[in-house]
C-alpha cells in the first residue's frame, strides 16, 4: 500500500456525460500528479500540482481540468467523455518534485 | 525534450537466472531517473532512483539499476529471478533543473516473463 487513495476504483459512464476522480496523496506529500494510461498511448503524464499550485502540464486535453484543494486532496474532472477517453487514471504523490512518486491504485474509467 | 526507450517489449527469463531490462534515454540536462514496477490490476510502485553520486544504484526486492551516461542508459538488473518478479516493468526520466518540476516521462513499458 502506498498511501495514495483514489476514489472510486471503477466508474462506467456514457459518452457526453462529466465526472470527478479523487485522490489523497500521502500524508506529507505537497506534490501531486495525474496519469492517463491506455493500451494505444501508454503512461501518459496529464498534470502536476504543488501545493494547491499547478506546476506542470503535460498531455492534458482542454476537457479535463485538475485542482488541488487545501487539504492537498486533488480532483480531476473529465468533461464531455469520449470513447476514448476510457482508461486507468493514476493519482501519485511526492514530497517535492525531486523525490520519487508514488502511485495509487487508480480509477478504471469505461466510457460507454 | 526528455524521452525514454525501452527497446524489448518483453524478456522472458528462467527462474534463478540474471534478469535485465534495458533503459535508455534523452534529456538537455543532468538526468533523474526511475524504475517502476506494476502488477496487473495495480498502481505503479517505486523500485530505485538515480539523481546523484554512485552509478550503481541499489532498490527494493533485491533489483539494482546502473547509470551510464556516457550510453545514456539505465538498465535494471536482478541477478537471480524470482516467478514472482513476472511484471510490467517501467522506466522514467526527468530533467534535474527546477523548471521541469515533477514532470515524469516514462518508457513503454517491458513485460517480463520469468518461468519456473
Amino acid at each position: 500500500d502506498s498511501g495514495v487513495t483514489q476514489t472510486p476504483k471503477h466508474l462506467i459512464t456514457a459518452t457526453g456525460q462529466r465526472v470527478t476522480l479523487r485522490c489523497s496523496p500521502r500524508s506529507g506529500d505537497l506534490s501531486v500528479y495525474w496519469y492517463q494510461q491506455s493500451l494505444d498511448q501508454g503512461l501518459q503524464f496529464l498534470i502536476q500540482y504543488y501545493n494547491g499550485e499547478e506546476r506542470a502540464k503535460g498531455n492534458i486535453l482542454e476537457r479535463f481540468s485538475a485542482q488541488q484543494f487545501p487539504d492537498l486532496h486533488s480532483e480531476l474532472n473529465l468533461s464531455s467523455l469520449e470513447l476514448g477517453d476510457s482508461a486507468l487514471y493514476f493519482c501519485a504523490s511526492s514530497v517535492g518534485p525531486r523525490d520519487e512518486q508514488y502511485f495509487g491504485p487508480g480509477t478504471r474509467l469505461t466510457v460507454t | 525534450a526528455q524521452s525514454v526507450a525501452q527497446p524489448e517489449d518483453q524478456v522472458n527469463v528462467a527462474e534463478g537466472n540474471p534478469l535485465t531490462v534495458k533503459c535508455t534515454y534523452s534529456v538537455s540536462g543532468n538526468p533523474y531517473l526511475f524504475w517502476y514496477v506494476q502488477y496487473p490490476n495495480r498502481g505503479l510502485q517505486f523500485l530505485l532512483k538515480y539523481i546523484t553520486g554512485d552509478n550503481l544504484v541499489k532498490g527494493s526486492y533485491g533489483f539494482e539499476a546502473e547509470f551510464n551516461k556516457s550510453q545514456t542508459s539505465f538498465h535494471l538488473k536482478k541477478p537471480s529471478a524470482l516467478v514472482s518478479d513476472s511484471a510490467l516493468y517501467f522506466c522514467a526520466v526527468r530533467e534535474g533543473t527546477t523548471d521541469s518540476w515533477g514532470k515524469l516521462q516514462f518508457g513503454a513499458g517491458t513485460q517480463v516473463v520469468v518461468t519456473p
